[in-house]
């Protein structure tokens, strides 16, 4: 079974440009959620989708933004990039149940200049 | 305790040498714990989840125990092998927002051969 399949693993903007992140979760799963982590922070919750609503939400401003697709594949965009955005986002998914563990992909290394 | 919290930082022991660390979350609204994984240049891996008060686990040389009701587990590594180098995290899903998991900073453990 693949795994949960994050693109692009690099990626470098300018402060004010926007990007979009994919995230493509194990097939049938179909809870998708995303972490931030920046250096010497923890994985902050961004948002988590489940059947195409997102379901929770964490503490991060509206430039931050997502969406799931019926075939459960997500993205996440974030607008008017700022230098403080540079951090590794993480995706993960899981099954139905809110007690199933969580299956990351690699990442999404973004740094704003 | 309002957030998840993990301790010590890091830590360093000699090929094996037993560890153990600790990770502490709100003792009300309990739903899951969870450990995981996060070795270097890797994507975080889930080891345990634990849902009942009292539940222990096992895989391999690592053992889990969650105390509920006082808001704790503990994370056991007997006989550390420098392949158990990794940043050992947890994360607490709340009764009333199961499908949202809050991370703790995590636990470095570094094994020196």
């Amino acid at each position: 079974k693949a795994g949960v399949t994050q693109t692009p693993r690099y990626l470098i903007k300018t402060r004010g440009q926007q990007v979009t992140l994919s995230c493509s979760p194990i097939s049938g799963h179909r809870s998708v959620s995303w972490y931030q982590q920046t250096p010497g922070q923890g994985l902050q919750f961004l948002f988590e989708y489940f059947s195409e609503t997102q379901r929770n939400k964490g503490n991060f401003p509206g430039r931050f933004s997502g969406r799931q697709f019926s075939n459960s594949r997500s993205e996440m965009n974030v607008s008017t990039l700022e230098l403080g955005d540079s951090a590794l986002y993480l995706c993960a998914s899981s099954l139905e149940r809110e007690s199933s563990p969580l299956h990351f992909g690699n990442g999404t290394r973004l740094t704003v200049t | 305790i309002l957030n998840v919290e993990q301790s010590p930082q890091s830590l360093h022991v000699q090929e094996g040498d037993s560890t153990n660390f600790t990770c502490s979350f709100p003792s009300s609204n309990f739903y899951a714990l969870h450990w995981y994984r996060w070795e270097t240049a890797k994507s975080p891996e889930a080891l345990f989840v634990m849902t009942l008060n009292g539940d222990e686990k096992k895989k391999g040389r690592i053992s889990a125990t969650l105390n509920t009701k006082e808001g704790y587990s503990y994370l056991y590594i007997k006989g550390s092998q420098p392949e158990d180098s990794a940043t050992y995290l947890c994360a607490f899903n709340y009764a009333t927002n199961a499908g949202k998991s809050t991370f703790g900073d995590g636990t470095t453990l570094t094994v020196k051969p």
